[in-house]
């Protein structure tokens, strides 16, 4: 089954610098990873998603890169702000259905 | 749309006692999922139902652990007896089919004490 991986745990950075947090999977027939971000308290929500025949996707100031030969895929935050400050979880398809979740980066910008 | 929609928010129960918990998916979404989260595990996925049909549930723990779909706007989990282990946040997530665009409810934060 899918396993991804998730680096690094937990991630501090100055505010208006830029986050990258990084997932490896090991299944060669996933096609499909979303992002979710998840505040304190408060449940996951989907950010951003890539699919396997893409290999960047940009909305405002977050991206995602894939690279599908390394088996990797990247979230990256530019010109970070107070309220990016979350738990942000990586995923890839397992099935049809089925997610499998990394174990989630903890983010804080700091003022 | 309000979402999907959990209750309780908050659920503390004894050890022993039975525990049932409540999720109406978006309308028109016909795949609704039970995921469970702990600081140990992260997000684990219980069980999925495709058009109020489970599908795959071998993510339940065990026996004690049940879930329902009886009709496209209504599930719910149940666990009895419960247990001190338990304890997490349950969440309920709903999607127009398969993994694409999970909308999660704001989930039970259940304590087995």
């Amino acid at each position: 089954g899918e396993n991804v991986e998730q680096h690094p745990s937990t991630l501090s950075v100055q505010e208006g610098d830029s986050a990258v947090i990084k997932c490896t999977y090991s299944d060669s027939a996933s096609n499909y990873f979303p992002w979710y971000k998840q505040e304190l308290g408060k449940r996951p929500q989907l950010i951003i998603d890539i699919r396997s025949n893409v290999g960047e996707k940009k909305d405002q100031r977050i991206a995602v890169t894939l690279n599908k030969t390394a088996k990797h895929f990247s979230l990256h935050i530019t010109e970070t702000q107070p309220e990016d400050s979350a738990v942000y979880f990586c995923a890839g398809l397992l099935n049809d259905y089925k997610l499998s979740f990394g174990a989630g980066t903890t983010v804080t910008v700091r003022a | 749309d309000a979402g999907v929609i959990q209750s309780p928010r908050h659920e503390v129960t004894e050890m022993g006692q039975e525990v049932t918990l409540r999720c109406k998916p978006i309308s028109g979404h016909n795949s609704l999922f039970w995921y469970r989260q702990t600081m140990m595990r992260g997000l684990e996925l219980l069980i999925y139902f495709n058009n109020n049909v489970p599908i795959d549930d071998s993510g339940m723990p065990e026996d004690r652990f049940s879930a329902k779909m009886p009709n496209a706007s209504f599930s719910t989990l149940k666990i009895q007896p419960s247990e001190p282990r338990d304890s997490a946040v349950y969440f309920c997530a709903s999607s127009q089919g398969g993994p694409w665009g999970y909308t999660f409810g704001s989930g039970t934060r259940l304590t087995v004490v």
